[in-house]
């Protein structure tokens, strides 16, 4: 079945430092992968997506490139700041079938960025 | 343009005991989802909607879960019983027909089973 994995955290960092949040899955056919944020006391917000191999996803200063070779969707900052705290989400939706939207996630990482 | 709302935001039974949770998801969109998160883990599905029909429902419990969409717009979760491992944050969220690969999650109804 479908299964996402991110590396372990917490991750705690200072602020203006370089993110890397590993993501990689386990998908048939060709799925599109999401990147979602949690920011404390809020809900879960798309922060980007990619649905093809080489595709960049990017939004408010996060990337992240969908590498079908490694199934990889690893997500990047150049530059964290505080605010930027959150628990982030891997997650892809498979593609085709029935269930429009149904979303698999990894198990989240926390990010604390400090000033 | 109103988020997706959820109520209440937080309860605390003791097992055995019912429980239900109710979501108004954003107007017009035609699927909701019910989503359960257990702390320390990633959301998981119980249970989709496209209108008021059940997509998918394989990962419900349904000997303890249920959930209606009654008029294709609000819906409801209930638990009953509940066990001390349904403590977890329950999602609601919901996604256009035209836009299936934008969904919109509420602030979830947090759970504890004492």
């Amino acid at each position: 079945g479908n299964s996402v994995t991110q590396m372990e955290g917490p991750v705690t960092l200072s602020e203006e430092a370089f993110l890397t949040i590993n993501c990689t899955y386990t998908a048939t056919g060709y799925p599109s992968l999401f990147w979602y944020v949690q920011y404390p006391g809020e809900g879960l917000q798309l922060l980007l997506k990619a649905t093809k191999a080489d595709d960049k996803g990017s939004n408010k200063g996060f990337e992240a490139t969908y590498r079908k070779e490694t199934t990889s969707f690893h997500l990047e900052k150049g530059s964290v700041q505080v605010s930027d705290s959150a628990v982030y989400f891997c997650a892809l939706r498979k593609s085709g079938g029935t269930s429009y939207g149904k979303l698999t996630f990894g198990q989240g990482t926390i990010l604390t960025v400090h000033p | 343009e109103a988020g997706v709302a959820q109520s209440p935001r937080y309860k605390i039974i003791e097992k055995r005991q019912s429980v239900a949770f109710w979501c108004n998801p954003i107007s017009g969109h035609a699927t909701l989802y019910w989503y359960q998160q257990i702390l320390g883990q990633g959301p998981k599905l119980l249970i989709q909607f496209q209108n008021n029909g059940v997509v998918d429902d394989s990962q419900l419990p349904k000997d303890r879960f249920s959930a209606e969409r009654l008029k294709g717009v609000d819906s409801t979760l209930k638990i009953q019983p509940a066990k001390l491992e349904d403590s977890a944050v329950y999602l609601c969220a919901s996604s256009s027909l035209r836009s299936q690969l934008a969904l919109f999650f509420g602030e979830g109804s947090r759970l504890t089973v004492l």
